[in-house]
């Protein structure tokens, strides 16, 4: 399975402020999708990145606040702007494997965003 | 995309096995059914992934009815670090264009 990495794993952040997580993979895929997980609740989408081109956002979520970048098949950057304490939530990327004839996603550790 | 149905919560003791039980009516033909883990604080974790009848690996089994209209995850002689929410979701997996989409899952709490 693909190996995913998140930079920061957490941050506290003061509000209106911004910060961008990065997302690592071991290996390139095609897809990489950005959730969100606010606390207690379930994972939301937020936006599939696409490689070479605008990520696609989901109802919701703007590029103003979210913007995404894909620079290269390994490779993915969320950035959260003007932030607000509604903003805290863990973030998480995820990408899609094949393994023989079914492909399977697969989710990184996460980043944990507190906004004060 | 085919929504599912899963129970909240389930509480277990030590050593029992477990079986957790989703809905998902209106799967469609090149769906897969993909359970995930999650622990507090971490990313879900891959379990298991099936289309039909019967797959099992080295953490679970998941069992689907001929209809598809529902899967049963079977974890075996569970301990309490199996403590977690488990989701139950359904997605086409052989374009592997289209996200999962994530419902409420269900809360597994372990008593010893």
């Amino acid at each position: 399975s693909a190996v995913i990495s998140q930079k920061p794993s957490r941050d506290i952040c003061q509000r209106g402020t911004s910060l961008t997580i990065q997302c690592q993979v071991d290996s390139q895929v095609t897809m990489m999708f950005w959730y969100r997980q606010q606390p207690g609740q379930s994972l939301t989408l937020i936006a599939t990145a696409n490689q070479g081109s605008e990520a696609t956002y989901e109802s919701g979520f703007v590029i103003d606040k979210f913007p995404i970048s894909r620079p290269n098949l390994t490779f993915s950057t969320l950035t959260v702007s003007n932030m607000s304490p509604e903003d805290s939530s863990i973030y998480l990327c995820s990408v899609v494997q094949g393994a023989g004839s079914t492909d399977t996603q697969y989710f990184g550790p996460g980043t944990r965003l507190t906004v004060l | 995309l085919a929504k599912t149905t899963q129970p909240i919560s389930m509480d277990s003791y030590e050593g029992q096995e477990v079986n957790i039980t989703c809905s998902h009516n209106n799967i469609a033909t090149n769906d897969y059914i993909t359970w995930y883990q999650q622990f507090p604080s971490q990313g879900p974790r891959f379990i298991i992934q099936g289309y039909k009848t019967k797959v099992t690996n080295e953490v679970a089994s998941l069992f689907i009815p001929a209809d598809r209209k529902s899967s049963t995850l079977s974890l075996p002689r569970v301990s309490l670090s199996d403590t977690a929410v488990y989701y139950c979701l359904v997605g086409d997996m052989n374009s592997g264009n289209t996200p999962l989409v994530f419902g409420k899952g269900t809360r597994l709490s372990v008593i010893a």
